[in-house]
């Protein structure tokens, strides 16, 4: 099975705060990454990838890239309704593996 | 609009059984290939199982196989959970998940996701 690295796993944040979170496969998954976010209480949200792109009504503060063997979430400039979690999957293979998550909370 | 509406969660013992139900609308059901997607309480998520448009190629995590069966009904736009000899560890939210590849055999990801169904496994 593929193992995704997902780091930190939380940050603390204000607004107005740029933000990057850090996805890691343990083999390779020729950049089928995607990346979700996820209120309390609610279902995951699809964000994107580097790939696709973001999906349609993501706002624009929201960037998936890649860097090597890393993949990259940033969120540039933090927002009151950007405080969540976030996730990294593989979509290479199965088994479909999710990162850990990366818990965006306010400072 | 895309909906996905999970029913049939519950509290039910270790070694039971249970049936999840996931109604999808807004979209031509039998293009997509579906997926289960659980969340244990304060956890992460845990991709369950795939089936392909024509419910002809399932897959599952290896925790589920043997136990579980996904399953569709293309008529009646629904996709089911058959849950047996549950366990402790199978408490979670479970999501039903769409793919977004229409027609394809899957990008393995998930664009539309239900509110989900709560499991509880307990005596």
């Amino acid at each position: 099975d593929i193992q995704m690295t997902q780091f930190p796993s939380s940050v603390s944040a204000s607004v107005g705060d740029r933000v990057t979170i850090t996805c890691r496969a343990s083999r390779g998954i020729t950049n089928w990454l995607v990346w979700y976010q996820q209120r309390p209480g609610k279902a995951p949200k699809l964000l994107g990838s580097s790939t696709s792109g973001l999906q349609s009504g993501v706002p624009s503060r929201f960037a998936a890239s890649e860097s090597g063997t890393d993949f990259i979430l940033t969120i540039s400039s933090l927002q009151p309704e950007d405080f969540a979690t976030y996730y990294c999957q593989q979509a290479s293979s199965f088994p479909l593996t999710f990162g850990g998550g990366t818990e965006v909370a306010l400072k | 609009e895309v909906q996905l509406v999970e029913s049939g969660g519950g509290l039910v013992q270790p070694g039971g059984s249970l049936r999840l139900s996931c109604a999808a609308s807004g979209f031509t059901f039998s293009n997509y290939c579906m997926h289960w997607v659980r969340q244990a309480p304060g956890k992460g998520l845990e991709w369950v199982a795939n089936i392909k448009q024509d419910g002809g190629k399932k897959y599952y995590v290896d925790s589920v196989k043997g136990r579980f069966t996904i399953s569709r009904d293309n008529a009646k736009n629904s996709l089911y959970l058959q849950m047996s000899s549950l366990r402790a560890d199978d408490t979670a939210v479970y999501y039903c998940a769409r793919d977004p590849d229409e027609y394809g055999n899957g990008w393995y990801y998930f664009d539309y996701w239900g509110q989900g169904a709560l499991v509880s496994v307990s005596s």
